[in-house]
């Protein structure tokens, strides 16, 4: 199984918005509503921030979403901060009843 | 409060086998999650080992299937990861996480790294 494409890297400034692709294929993003996004913080573990493409655990911040169109998912955080400054990596249930990440993102709060 | 927490050798020779153990608390290994291991080599991105029921069901990577063994002690609420032939390429930080009903994992232990080196 191949990963999940997602940019190398996106950058905002505080306050502002940005979004992280995650592209598939119809054999896991596709083709099921379970994508979920982790954010990891140097050194620490990856912490879960969307599940099944847009649902929030309790305790993450609004400013995080998620969405999903065809192949591709989407995490967009609203009202940029510092501490969003991570990287953050995509995640899909697949047809084969594994799991694949994706290649990660590293953001940074300009 | 579910906490996970590896343990194991640090250092592994290439072509020996690596062996780790996650013990669970706050949740009980034969409740109706899976149990799963994750790897982050240096440098790199996140990549899914497998996971395993109390039931001793299994899934893996298939690019790693053929080396990967996860056991489950259910008198330990623990389980565990061995993966052979190391070599370089498996030097990573290794972390267990709970792998919920709804397709995610929403809880982690803090990871351990794993150096495969002479």
């Amino acid at each position: 199984q191949s990963a999940l494409t997602q940019p190398a890297s996106v950058s905002g400034s505080p306050g502002l918005s940005i979004t992280i692709s995650c592209t598939g294929t119809s054999s896991d993003v596709g083709g099921y509503n379970y994508v979920s996004w982790y954010q990891q913080h140097p050194g620490k573990a990856p912490k879960l921030m969307i599940y099944e493409v847009s649902n929030r655990p309790s305790g993450v911040p609004n400013r995080f979403s998620g969405s999903k169109s065809g192949n591709t998912a989407s995490l967009t955080i609203s009202g940029l901060q510092a501490e969003d400054e991570a990287d953050y990596y995509c995640s899909s249930y697949t047809s084969s009843t594994t799991y694949v990440f994706g290649t990660g993102t590293k953001v940074t709060v300009l | 409060q579910v906490q996970l927490q590896e343990s194991g050798p640090g250092l592994v020779k290439p072509s020996g086998t690596l062996s780790l153990t996650c013990a669970v608390s706050g949740d009980s290994i034969s409740s109706s999650n899976w149990w799963s291991w994750v790897r982050r080599p240096p440098g790199k991105g996140l990549e899914w080992i497998g996971e395993i029921y109390h039931s001793g069901t299994t899934t893996y990577n298939p690019s790693l299937k053929s080396r990967v063994t996860i056991s489950v002690d259910k008198s330990k609420n623990q389980f565990s990861l061995r993966l052979s032939s190391v070599t370089a390429a498996d030097t990573a930080v290794y972390y267990c996480a709970r792998s919920a009903g709804l397709k995610c994992h929403d809880y982690w232990g803090q990871g351990t790294l794993v150096t495969v080196s002479s």
